[in-house]
């Protein structure tokens, strides 16, 4: 399996509080992506990079912002947490695979709790 | 990217083959199909994907259509761990800037 460590694991947070959640590859892979995921709504794409400095906005991407300065390293933060934005978060990595990077492998989620 | 319609839920007997359909009626030429599985509190895991021909891996087969407006990914025996979310994406294949959009899935359950 790739290399993928999600951290924090588990957070609570307050309102109106910064936070900032990161993902670490050994993989070197280029593609990394953030999601986002609630009950009823399914896997949401927040955020994705291309490479280092080369990032764009997925479907949920509304009070969210990423950073990628390094390969191995993507960072999602929430400028000022609302409760809207209690989920579980997954980063992920894709691998060049069969002529195509669709295949994805994910971290083991990020638990984010806002009160 | 063409949309994707799956079930809500399906049950499965153990040991017995589990075929859980996809329809996508405006796929077109140059978009695969991939299948996804999450099981519960997990990430989602790749199990396979394909663009006309069908596919088997050491997980699962899938079976296109010739019309390519459906498929079917069939876990040839299934076990109580393959209880999962399974999920069918339609996409351009080496659009790599292009990310996989994830729907609901399906619900499957593996009954002993």
């Amino acid at each position: 399996d790739a290399g993928i460590t999600q951290s924090p694991r588990h957070k609570v947070t307050e309102t109106g509080t910064p936070v900032t959640l990161r993902c670490h590859q050994t993989e070197n892979h280029r593609y990394m992506y953030w999601y986002r995921q609630d009950p009823g709504h399914g896997l949401r794409l927040i955020h994705y990079s291309y490479g280092v400095k080369d990032t764009d906005k997925g479907e949920v991407s509304d009070g969210y912002s990423v950073s990628r300065s390094k390969t191995e390293d993507f960072l999602l933060t929430l400028e000022s947490a609302t409760s809207s934005q209690t989920s579980v978060y997954f980063c992920a990595i894709s691998e060049f695979y069969r002529g195509t990077n669709e295949k994805l492998f994910f971290g083991s989620g990020t638990q984010l709790s806002v009160l | 990217d063409a949309k994707t319609t799956q079930p809500t839920s399906m049950d499965c007997a153990e040991g017995r083959a589990a075929n859980l359909p996809c329809n996508h009626s405006t796929i077109s030429g140059n978009e695969y199909v991939y299948w996804y599985r999450q099981i519960h509190s997990q990430g989602p895991q790749y199990i396979i994907h394909g663009l006309k021909n069908n596919e088997t891996n050491e997980m699962a087969s899938l079976i296109i259509t010739e019309d390519r407006k459906s498929s079917t990914l069939i876990l040839p025996h299934a076990t109580l761990r393959d209880t999962a979310v399974y999920y069918c994406i339609v996409r351009v294949g080496g659009s790599g800037n292009t990310p996989l959009v994830f729907g609901k899935g399906t619900r499957l359950s593996v009954i002993a």
